[in-house]
């Protein structure tokens, strides 16, 4: 049950689009199509923002989509804003019934 | 508005025993999956453990298994984790999550310290 691989920082200006990628291995993410994205602001819980993929949860904001391709699944934020710079955590659900999450990646805004 | 809320943890001895509790609100409680989920501090994310519907399955990750216990009372909309033998790198903000679409509610967390 190793972790995923996440950039450990990602950055980009106001207005900009960034992509973070999130690699596993064949009983994940390739295994998957549960694939979600969690943004997490410093001292609050996790909140989802992508799920299957790239499905977005009603009032979180068409800038995040998501894609995968093989052992890889991407977040791409288009559109950079003050309030995105936040830390992102990628998951899957495994073939074990079990989920796992990626090492994060600290969003920041230059 | 579904609500989690998270108690029970504290400050504890190695080798000790802490039950958390989830209590929730909201939603229907017995359709929905349910995971505890941990945050060491300054650290990543760790999935711990989840349970179905009507406790008939749970799963837990490799570090805690013998060691950690997850249940439900859906009569009392509420989920648990019963941490015995805890060690330090058992210290961590643990939250309960509901399983939806993903992972798609979850609580404030609460602290639990390990340590001598």
């Amino acid at each position: 049950q190793s972790a995923l691989t996440q950039p450990a920082s990602v950055s980009g200006s106001l207005g900009q689009s960034i992509t973070i990628s999130c690699t596993g291995t064949s009983t994940d993410i390739s295994g998957s199509n549960f694939i979600s994205w969690y943004q997490q602001h410093p001292g609050k819980a996790p909140k989802l923002m992508l799920y299957d993929v790239s499905n977005r949860p009603s009032g979180v904001s068409n800038r995040f989509s998501g894609s995968k391709s093989g052992n890889t699944a991407s977040l791409i934020i288009s559109g950079l804003q003050a309030e995105d710079e936040a830390d992102y955590y990628c998951s899957s659900y495994t073939r074990r019934n079990t989920y796992v999450f990626g090492t994060g990646t600290k969003v920041t805004i230059l | 508005e579904v609500q989690l809320v998270e108690s029970g943890g504290g400050l504890v001895q190695p080798g000790g025993s802490l039950r958390l509790s989830c209590a929730t609100s909201g939603f229907i409680f017995s359709n929905f999956w349910m995971t505890w989920v941990r945050q060491a501090p300054g650290r990543g994310l760790e999935w711990v453990a989840n349970i179905k519907q009507d406790g008939s399955e749970k799963s837990y990750v490799d570090s805690v298994m013998g060691r950690f216990t997850i249940s439900r009372d859906n009569a009392k909309n509420s989920l648990y984790l019963q941490m015995d033998s805890l060690r330090v790198e058992d210290t961590a903000l643990y939250f309960c999550a509901r399983e939806g679409r993903d992972l798609d509610s979850w609580g404030q967390g609460t602290l639990v310290n390990v340590s001598s």
